[in-house]
């Protein structure tokens, strides 16, 4: 039963537009968030984060949205560029034991359209 | 140097070989990690070293063995693996596991391509 979960497996948009990635979770116990960027043959990159103590968190074009109820998270990307067709993993945190695990989503494939 | 480093990037190998997995950070990070990623999957969490100890083991299957030789250094040793096992190896290494802040994450290492035949 996956935990953390990325409906949409692709996305392509213009470039220039705005890019919504989307990610829904079920253990109520996640308390942080994370957007992690993959390329082809390279490791994950972290993106941003957020804390389940905000809705919301901005760095530069990024912005992450976080709705406790609804136990959905969103990545908007704006204006979305060529250079951010990646992988995207959206990843929750909590603490487990002595330690904090990181779950991940599938993954959505964006693909920027020049 | 924010860099985590994997050696070999690819590796074939056979079901009755020995081979081993490497990864080095320069961070100063006391935890580090490996993931397992298959195709179309998420990464999934194998095992975790905090301060050179084996802090979590997600019941992996013992032709996994890992190592931490020193706090910069891990390794995962194979044998006996089955063509099932063939996926991505990524190591990564964080502050602590313990930490939670807003700059908690981390970071990934390329990865090991491995195939087993």
């Amino acid at each position: 039963d996956q935990q953390v979960k990325q409906n949409s497996p692709s996305l392509s948009v213009q470039e220039g537009r705005i890019s919504i990635l989307n990610c829904d979770y079920t253990n109520s116990m996640f308390d942080y968030f994370l957007w992690y960027k993959k390329y082809p043959a390279e490791g994950p990159t972290f993106l941003i984060s957020i804390s389940s103590i905000k809705d919301k968190n901005e760095d530069g074009r990024f912005t992450v949205f976080l709705n406790k109820s609804a136990k959905h998270l969103s990545l908007h990307i704006v204006p979305s560029q060529p250079g951010d067709s990646a992988v995207y993993f959206c990843a929750a945190s909590a603490r487990s034991g002595s330690a904090r695990q990181l779950t991940f989503g599938s993954g959505t494939q964006l693909t920027v359209l020049p | 140097d924010t860099e985590v480093t994997q050696t070999p990037k690819h590796l074939v190998m056979g079901m009755t070989n020995k081979k081993s997995l490497k990864c080095e950070q320069h961070m100063g990070h006391r935890a580090m990690y490996w993931y397992k990623q298959k195709a179309k999957k998420p990464p999934e969490l194998m095992f975790v070293y905090s301060y050179e100890k084996l802090s979590i083991n997600e019941s992996v299957p013992s032709r996994f063995s890992p190592e931490c030789p020193n706090s910069s250094l891990l390794n995962l040793h194979l044998h006996a693996l089955q063509p099932e096992d063939s996926a991505l190896y990524l190591c990564a290494s964080s502050h602590n596991v313990f930490r939670i802040a807003t700059n908690e994450k981390l970071f990934f290492g390329s990865g090991t391509q491995l195939s087993v035949l």
